[in-house]
């Protein structure tokens, strides 16, 4: 079980807003930055947000992050049909000495 | 262009040893710490071990400690997985990527299936 807890699933229709969260603690998300990926079936992750609220060139700025304390959130605006896929959040654990991923989340566009 | 190739992947039995490598091309590999992940059938991500530039510090995921080893060799541009004892719950997509800096792993490899069955 995932030590960073996110929602198995969610859904919603083109182009409205979804928010997907990562629950951690103080000893990872409270202390560390949070990455988000997406993963598109049989293919490899991608970076969407890193340093928990910066996008890397070509992610569109309808893909958004936000931290407080020990949980994060990713912001999907005008959603898209490309955007269903499962995300994932990471961060490090100190306490651990290693890296975390939560669960995931299957986003399904309606 | 930066890549990452995996491979060494294949059909065991439980009990058995893989060495799985990781080549990299079009980037300072050397400069880089590199991490595994791997994925298990219809599964999550799960992070394994991430290994520094230097190999002067080398982090694993408490449950696979001990079976686990990782290794690089700058000077051949490779990551190298040793999987001992290998089980059934072992089965995934195992994956090699970069970590920069900011600790995103910007940079992936294709993946490799290890499939551990008897």
């Amino acid at each position: 079980q995932s030590v960073l807890t996110q929602p198995p699933s969610a859904s919603a229709t083109p182009g409205q807003r979804v928010i997907i969260s990562c629950s951690g603690s103080s000893s990872n998300i409270g202390s560390k930055y949070v990455t988000w990926y997406q993963q598109s079936p049989g293919t490899a992750p991608k970076v969407l947000i890193y340093k928990n609220d910066q996008r890397p060139s070509g992610v569109p700025d309808r893909f958004s992050g936000s931290k407080s304390g020990t949980s994060a959130s990713l912001a999907i605006s005008g959603l898209r049909s490309e955007d269903e896929a499962d995300y994932y959040c990471t961060s490090w654990d100190i306490s651990l000495s290693g890296r975390l991923f939560g669960g995931g989340t299957k986003l399904t566009v309606l | 262009e930066a890549q990452l190739v995996e491979s060494g992947g294949g059909l065991v039995k439980p009990g058995e040893s893989l060495r799985l490598s990781c080549a990299a091309s079009g980037f300072p590999f050397s400069t880089y710490t590199m991490n595994w992940v791997r994925q298990a059938p219809g599964k999550g991500l799960e992070w394994i071990s991430s290994i520094t530039s230097r190999s002067d510090l080398i982090y694993y995921t408490d449950s696979l400690r001990g079976r686990f080893t990782v290794s690089r060799d700058n000077a051949k541009n490779s990551l190298f997985l040793q999987l001992n004892s290998l089980r059934v719950e072992d089965t995934a997509v195992y994956y090699c990527a970069r970590e920069t800096a900011d600790e995103r792993f910007d940079l992936w490899g294709q993946g490799t299936l290890v499939t551990v069955s008897s």
